[in-house]
């Protein structure tokens, strides 16, 4: 059962450039999605989401792009830095409440080199 | 800023033993979640809990599995009688009582059932 998909499992990026990470769905009840970012022995911090009745949804150096045609979701971070070096996990929900399930993706893990 | 605690941060239980997670959502939250990710594996639901009983709860959630809110700031996890299969980090998230609005979680009990 994988109806949140991040297909790759690690991406490395230089300091400065544009890190993106992607995300695909297959449940169409989905209405909501977010990102997470988890570092080791913390719990996934949330980060930016946004609504099925948007396509963009920006905040500082993050922003999330989500086309629903396709099903494909996906997170850029500009300029990368060290810092963001961590484990990223798309999730998703199904309905227009605050009592849903999460269900995530694999997770990312990226790597910003300086 | 508020944040979900869970103590303890690391139990070691002997397979048959019971075991209670805790946690204390963020206090004006009314919505409550625990998670579980398997190692190398998906962070997956396990239930939530409004309003003093259950919500949703997932397959994984089965009798073995309670949840209770004792008092009015904690929510915590119990596992009747531990199998080796339940190590896992378990993760407490609260959630306002707003549509869409993201899940916030604690940094998560490891379970390691000998």
């Amino acid at each position: 059962d994988q109806q949140v998909k991040q297909n790759s499992p690690s991406l490395s990026v230089q300091e400065g450039r544009i890190s993106i990470l992607n995300c695909d769905y297959t449940n169409s009840m989905f209405d909501y999605f977010l990102w997470y970012k988890k570092y080791p022995a913390e719990g996934p911090t949330f980060l930016i989401s946004i609504s099925s009745i948007k396509d963009k949804n920006e905040d500082g150096r993050f922003t999330v792009f989500l086309n629903k045609s396709a099903k494909h979701l996906s997170l850029h971070i500009v300029p990368s830095q060290p810092g963001d070096s961590a484990v990223y996990f798309c999730a998703a929900s199904g309905r227009d409440s605050g009592n849903t399930p999460l269900v995530f993706g694999k997770g990312t893990r990226l790597s910003v080199i300086a | 800023e508020p944040e979900v605690t869970q103590t303890p941060s690391h139990q070691v239980t002997q397979m048959g033993q019971e075991v209670i997670l805790r946690c204390v959502p963020i206090s004006n939250h009314l919505y409550f979640y625990w998670y579980r990710q398997i190692l190398g594996q998906k962070v997956e639901f396990l239930v939530s809990f409004y309003n003093n009983e259950i919500s949703e709860k997932s397959e994984i959630f089965d009798d073995q599995f309670s949840v209770e809110r004792p008092d009015g700031s904690n929510f915590t996890l119990k596992i009747r009688s531990t199998k080796l299969e339940d190590s896992a980090m378990y993760f407490c998230a609260s959630s306002t009582r707003q549509g869409n609005q993201p899940q916030h979680f604690g940094d998560g009990t490891r379970l390691s059932i000998l």
